[in-house]
């Protein structure tokens, strides 16, 4: 079946610096990607929508210039967080939309982030 | 508009129970329904879907039929193995190829 990874798996960093996680899609074209974070023991809560060429779309309460979200081929996505807090330290997912196939979303393994 | 709701856990159960994870939906219009598994250490995996009312999706024993008269999509399965503990979300997608919303999901513990 269709493969998203996800790089780094885990990243710890200091407070007020930038990181960035890749999503890829391995096997097919993801015209449309999406972030989604992940509290311990509670759901996924999606951050915004990514189109390949496009900006992307916020949900509502997500801060575009601190969750910088770049889909810049169809294969790659990458989501930076800038000027990290300890409060952004959290379990970082994506997903990949297949346009070609049937219409599946395939989830990528996840990246924990904590922030110290 | 959209949203899931879907039994608290964790629920624990002995091996070849009976499973019923409850779940419910509010959408507007047709949405696709899913259920998504998340085993210990990885990420989230398809487990079935329906797209439309009267659906049933089925995979690896588990059966979840689309309800659109009670708007639920419980989920269903007939003898659980210790291999299914794992945390359980229920999802829906308001439009084919649309963002997807996640339930909070449910935690299960199967005992051997």
């Amino acid at each position: 079946g269709a493969v998203v990874s996800q790089h780094p798996s885990r990243v710890i960093c200091k407070s007020g610096t930038s990181v960035k996680i890749e999503c890829r899609s391995l096997d097919f074209q993801a015209t449309t990607m999406f972030w989604y974070r992940q509290f311990p023991k509670q759901s996924l809560m999606l951050m915004a929508t990514s189109n390949e060429g496009s900006k992307a779309t916020y949900e509502q309460g997500v801060e575009k210039d601190k969750f910088l979200i770049n889909h810049a081929s169809l294969t790659l996505s990458t989501l930076t967080v800038t000027s990290a807090h300890p409060e952004d330290s959290s379990f970082y997912i994506c997903s990949a939309r297949d346009g070609q196939g049937p219409d599946t979303q395939y989830f990528g393994p996840g990246t924990r982030l904590t922030v110290l | 508009g959209n949203s899931v709701t879907q039994m608290e856990g964790p629920v624990t159960l002995s091996e070849e129970a009976f499973l019923t994870i409850n779940c419910t939906y509010t959408a507007t219009g047709y949405p696709s329904l899913f259920w998504y598994v998340q085993y210990p250490g990885e990420g989230l995996q398809l487990l079935l879907k329906a797209t439309k009312a009267d659906d049933k999706g089925s995979n690896k024993g588990f059966e979840a039929t689309y309800r659109k008269e009670t708007t639920s999509f419980h989920l269903e399965k007939g003898s659980v193995q210790v291999s299914d503990s794992a945390v359980y979300f229920c999802a829906l997608s308001p439009a084919r190829g649309d963002k997807i919303i996640f339930g909070k999901g449910t935690r299960l513990h199967i005992l051997p």
